[in-house]
């Protein structure tokens, strides 16, 4: 299978741990999202990388958040002192940028839930 | 900055046709897309409109007005399978080119 994977696939943590996301991306796709997504509602935007660089992170991002992508492949999403409003789904998504599309191909995410 | 707005639920029978409209507000336009979320699972690309017009994927249509700052998706022959979130998501140009998603309209196909 050559599509986006997540690991883990699900976290319970205590509030106040920290945890970390990976996420491997369809291996010739260059850009690489990071997703959080609550019940109800549509995938809110955290941040996004251009092969390793980080180009934008959400203004809605706490400090406690921090994405790497080391040598443009893998990418890994940490959040320090968690807090339980940090519970939902976290989404990767990975796309090769074209004039005429864009389309993002997303992981089956990782579900956290902060007790 | 970018905000989007569609219907939080449709419902319609199997067979008929249903169109999901899509309001968005944002700078430097450069397209909207349409993703389909069934529960417990992942979004999934449905089509992609950066002009003016109709674009037309088997069952799945979108339209795109940028005047008008509008777009739909129009599912034909509807299914049960049919029955699933659907989102719209704009890219835009604020600082960057991340994409927006709308909060989703959530489609009920019935009997």
């Amino acid at each position: 299978d050559t599509g986006v994977s997540q690991n883990p696939r699900h976290k319970i943590t205590k509030r106040g741990q920290n945890v970390t996301f990976r996420c491997d991306p369809i291996s010739e796709h260059n850009r690489l999202y990071w997703y959080r997504q609550t019940l109800g509602q549509g995938p809110e935007f955290l941040t996004y990388f251009q092969n390793e660089a980080q180009l934008e992170k959400s203004r809605l991002l706490s400090d406690r958040f921090s994405a790497e992508r080391p040598k443009g492949s893998f990418s890994t999403l940490e959040i320090q002192r968690t807090e339980q409003g940090d519970s939902a789904m976290y989404l990767c998504a990975s796309s090769l940028v074209t004039e005429s599309s864009y389309e993002q191909y997303f992981g089956p995410g990782t579900r956290l839930t902060v007790t | 900055g970018q905000s989007l707005e569609q219907p939080s639920e449709v419902t319609a029978v199997e067979g008929a046709i249903v169109q999901i409209n899509c309001t968005y507000q944002t700078s430097g336009f450069y397209g909207l897309s349409w993703y389909q979320q069934h529960d417990g699972g992942a979004p999934t690309f449905l089509s992609y409109n950066a002009l003016d017009g109709l674009e037309e994927t088997g069952r799945f249509s979108s339209f795109l007005s940028r005047s008008d700052s509008y777009g739909y998706l129009l599912l034909q022959e509807l299914q049960m399978k049919d029955s699933a979130s659907y989102f719209c998501a704009v890219r835009g140009h604020t600082g960057g080119f991340k994409t927006i998603f709308g909060a989703g309209t959530r489609l009920f196909v019935k009997a």
